[in-house]
């Protein structure tokens, strides 16, 4: 069973400060999405990291794909309170077990103007 | 056009009323989820279909009964529910038979309650 612990639960921060949230595991996973989550609607897909190692950018938020495809980090720079929500992490595994992901628990993050 | 439609947006449903939830996406995907997430919690996975045929039942209650009638609708058809069944259900597609695992696209999802 593959498992992808994400850090931390909950941020809550003011509005320009900086935040990270981390998705960590002992599996090998294929690829990883991050999602954002807005109370009562579906997860909005931020981006997908395929290679190891790699570090993608849109506009404030920057993601990097470790070097062994075990983890994931998901930077805000200069949060703003649009950027309020619950991240998600989401790994495909190796094996690509009938297309099953695997999600980390959630981060909610709160900006606060 | 990443768009996964759901309908209804809200559906209340007594425990003995027979209700369906109705997903549909125009991507060319030809792999289709059902999700169930409660708050404050990831999504669940219910069920898999890849080319239209179930792949994967998370040892669901057979009180919930998915369809899957072509490559761009899935359903989910509901019947003698409990109120624990209370949710979000998500509707998600993907591409099938990518080598590096799949980005799945969800829909904004109906929100059960059931009384």
């Amino acid at each position: 069973t593959q498992l992808l612990e994400q850090s931390p639960q909950f941020l809550s921060i003011q509005e320009g400060e900086n935040l990270t949230v981390y998705c960590n595991s002992s599996s090998v996973f294929s690829s990883l999405q991050w999602y954002r989550q807005e109370p009562g609607e579906g997860p909005v897909l931020l981006v997908t990291v395929v290679t190891g190692g790699e570090v993608k950018k849109l506009k404030r938020l920057t993601f990097q794909f470790g070097d062994a495809r075990k983890d994931s980090s998901l930077h805000i720079t200069a949060a703003q309170p649009g950027d309020t929500g619950l991240y998600l992490c989401a790994g495909a595994g190796v094996k690509a077990a009938g297309n099953k992901l695997t999600f980390g628990g959630g981060t909610r993050v709160l900006v606060k103007p | 056009d990443t768009e996964v439609t759901q309908t209804p947006k809200h559906l209340v449903m007594g425990m003995t009323n027979k209700k369906s939830l109705k997903c549909e996406q125009h991507m060319g995907h030809r792999a289709m989820y059902w999700y169930k997430q409660k708050a404050k919690k990831p999504p669940e996975l219910m069920f898999v279909y890849s080319y239209e045929k179930l792949s994967i039942n998370e040892s669901v209650p057979s009180r919930f009964s998915p369809e899957c009638p072509n490559s761009s609708l899935l359903n989910l058809h509901l019947h003698a529910l409990q109120p624990e069944d209370s949710a979000l259900y998500l509707c998600a597609s993907s591409q099938a038979g990518s080598p590096r695992g799949e980005t799945q696209y969800f829909g904004p999802g109906t929100r059960l309650l059931v009384l």
